[in-house]
């Protein structure tokens, strides 16, 4: 019930492109879904997060789609650049504990 | 604003040695965490810390693992004896808050290899 499933595991977009991510939760106490973005040898930087009282969330080219009743959560990168590719975690926290689903690597091709 | 510093930045060692990793976090930080990040995976809550206390250990194999936090502010996390399955970037973490999940700001981690 602590469990984060993100899909894909990785992902190829063109430069220009929609990416697109996913993460399921079970836990209805969580209340608070980040985002995190990883490169190479760096640790992990919040991107973007929501709280389950929105359905959306919007950021410059990043936006959040929630959907409580579904338990389901997305992350959108509009216009995907070659400096996006990265490895995308999503989380969900309860308690002040957050919970790191498995990753997407994401390349974006010029 | 500097960032969360942690050492060794890397560290190869062999089975049944032991080993200390340390974190510095942001100034004025009461919340600290440790996560251990295994290759291909996302990272994995091992201890949490607000100011000196230990909020959250259920996660850490109390049997070769240990941590603590310096007076509420650097912390050492120590493995002993180590295995090959710890092989993993050890993450330090701090918050601003007090341990509401609000933003966590990550070191670069430190990469263990254990042979």
């Amino acid at each position: 019930q602590q469990q984060v499933k993100q899909s894909p595991q990785s992902l190829i977009v063109q430069k220009g492109g929609i990416s697109i991510i996913n993460c399921a939760y079970e836990n209805t106490a969580f209340d608070y879904f980040p985002w995190y973005q990883q490169f190479p040898g760096k640790g992990p930087a919040l991107l973007i997060a929501i709280r389950p009282d929105v359905s959306e969330k919007k950021e410059g080219r990043f936006t959040i789609s929630f959907n409580k009743s579904a338990k389901q959560f997305s992350l959108h990168i509009m216009d995907s650049q070659p400096g996006d590719s990265a490895t995308y975690f999503c989380a969900a926290s309860t308690t002040g504990k957050l919970i790191f689903g498995q990753g997407t690597t994401l390349q974006v091709k010029p | 604003e500097a960032g969360v510093a942690q050492s060794p930045r890397y560290k190869i060692i062999e089975k049944r040695q032991s080993v200390a990793f340390w974190c510095n976090p942001i100034s004025g930080h009461a919340t600290l965490y440790w996560y251990q990040q295994i290759l291909g995976q996302g990272p994995k809550l091992l201890i949490q810390f607000q100011n000196n206390g230990v909020v959250d250990d259920s996660q850490l194999p109390k049997d070769r693992f240990s941590a603590e936090r310096l007076k509420g502010v650097d912390s050492t996390l120590k493995i002993q004896p180590a295995k090959l399955e710890d092989s993993a970037v050890y993450l330090c973490a701090s918050s601003p808050l007090t341990g509401l999940g609000e933003k966590l700001f990550f070191g670069s981690g430190t990469q263990l290899s254990v042979l």
